[in-house]
């Protein structure tokens, strides 16, 4: 499985942007990029996902490096209920089968 | 997108006891896993539930400690089988409707063996 790698942690203020990086050197070309999150007892949920382009929703944006080494998801706005940890994962044609890193805990001040 | 519950939601179990987790979507899905959470630690997979067929298994992972049923394309169970400790966990399950997309999780079964 490709693996992604991730800092352990990120502080930000809220109602600014934050960017959380991930590194995914060893992807393939079919991987999809995925991220979730997990808030405070309570189970992970989608954030959004994308093959090569940027890709943006109602909750983030996901920026893609064009060789597709990193991806970086960005939050526009922080609010305190964005503290959660964030989780970056690749999968493809693998039965929809989610492999989990250690994800980035992101805390939000007021 | 899916709503998912668990029963139950959370339970305080003997070791050496079992406990079978349900875990109930509100629409008929392909994808449905199992996972587990252990303390401060991130999600590990334990096991695809297939329709109509024997549970695929991941690495470390064995359906003499963890059975898994899958009668339907809306319910699933998971059974916790001769607890130890190590077991204390939270269990989830997460379904998805079509392989590498978007997938929903269930709130989680806090499981605590003593």
């Amino acid at each position: 499985d490709a693996k992604t790698t991730q800092p352990n942690s990120m502080e930000s203020n809220e109602e600014e942007p934050v960017h959380l990086p991930c590194n995914h050197s060893t992807i393939s070309g079919t991987d999809y990029i995925h991220w979730y999150r997990q808030l405070p007892s309570q189970g992970p949920e989608y954030v959004i996902h994308g093959l090569t382009s940027n890709v943006n929703n109602r909750m983030a944006s996901l920026a893609i490096a064009e060789d597709r080494k990193s991806s970086t998801l960005i939050l526009h706005r922080a609010t305190l209920r964005d503290a959660a940890v964030y989780y970056c994962i690749l999968s493809y044609n693998q039965g929809g089968k989610l492999i989990f890193g250690q994800g980035t805990e992101l805390s939000v001040k007021p | 997108s899916a709503v998912i519950s668990q029963k139950p939601s959370r339970d305080i179990c003997q070791r050496g006891t079992s406990l079978t987790i349900q875990c109930q979507v509100d629409s008929q899905v392909t994808m449905m896993f199992w996972y587990r959470q252990q303390p401060g630690q991130s999600l590990t997979l334990i096991a695809t539930a297939n329709q109509g067929s024997e549970a695929t298994y991941e690495s470390g992972f064995v359906i003499d400690k963890f059975p898994i049923s899958r009668p339907n394309l809306t319910f699933s169970t998971l059974t916790v089988s001769n607890m130890s400790p190590e077991d204390s966990s939270i269990y989830l399950c997460s379904v998805g409707p079509s392989g590498d997309y978007e997938q929903y999780f269930g709130p989680g079964t806090r499981l605590t063996v003593t």
